[in-house]
């Protein structure tokens, strides 16, 4: 069975300090990952999407970026968090039938 | 571009009486897949419904809903609301953005279940 695991699992930054959340998979050869985010109170929305390693593309352009390093890991980052960055960050990956199943998430407060 | 809009905001039902979440979509995808995701407090999004074929309904944890291209809806249903049904439901379709395909969610609507 496949698992999802997301790091850390919530996080309190200032303003301007670097940011890195990390997803792994166990369980899936080469999954198409991807990153989520929801503001408090908002919808979820697609940030990135990658297929394979060193293959990332960009849905939303909120000052982030994402890596893919390894085959069954996911990494989301910046240099300089904002106030507008709070929020709700989901690692998920995809089925075949489309369906996409979600990580644990990670709670994340700029203050 | 595509598009999802749900029943907004709160429902709150008396345990026991039916559900029913609305949501409508736009596609210029011919053949689209669409979800229902049920997002209990503190646990991340969990799939509940999926369907891509037309007019069949689809039914899991006593939910159901049917894929209508005629209406472009896909209503999520029950017939007797229980207090675990409290959560946020998003309904969400897998569209096309040029060459991505990505599921594009709707706002979410919370159901409260009261005694």
């Amino acid at each position: 069975a496949q698992t999802i695991h997301q790091w850390p699992v919530a996080e309190i930054k200032a303003v301007g300090s670097p940011l890195s959340l990390g997803c792994t998979i166990k369980g899936k050869s080469s999954p198409n990952l991807y990153w989520y985010w929801q503001a408090t109170g908002g919808t979820l929305q697609q940030l990135f999407y990658s297929i394979t390693v060193g293959q990332v593309e960009s849905v939303v352009q909120l000052n982030l970026s994402a890596s893919r390093p390894k085959d069954d890991q996911f990494i989301l980052s910046t240099e300089k968090l904002l106030l507008s960055h709070s929020g709700f960050y989901l690692c998920a990956w995809r089925t075949g039938g489309y369906e996409q199943y979600f990580g644990p998430g990670t709670r994340l407060t700029v203050l | 571009g595509d598009s999802v809009t749900q029943t907004e905001g709160l429902v709150t039902l008396t345990e026991g009486l039916p559900v029913m979440l609305n949501c409508t979509y736009q596609t210029i995808y011919s053949n689209p897949f669409l979800f229902w995701y049920v997002h209990y407090l503190n646990e991340s999004p969990r799939l509940l419904l999926k369907s891509s074929t037309d007019n069949k309904r689809t039914e899991h944890q006593g939910f159901h809903a049917t894929l209508h291209k005629s209406s472009s809806s896909f209503h999520l249903q029950k017939s007797s609301a229980q207090l675990s049904d409290s959560a946020l439901y998003y309904c969400a379709l897998t569209g096309i953005t040029g060459n991505t395909r990505k599921l594009i969610f709707g706002l979410g609507t919370t159901l409260q279940v009261q005694p």
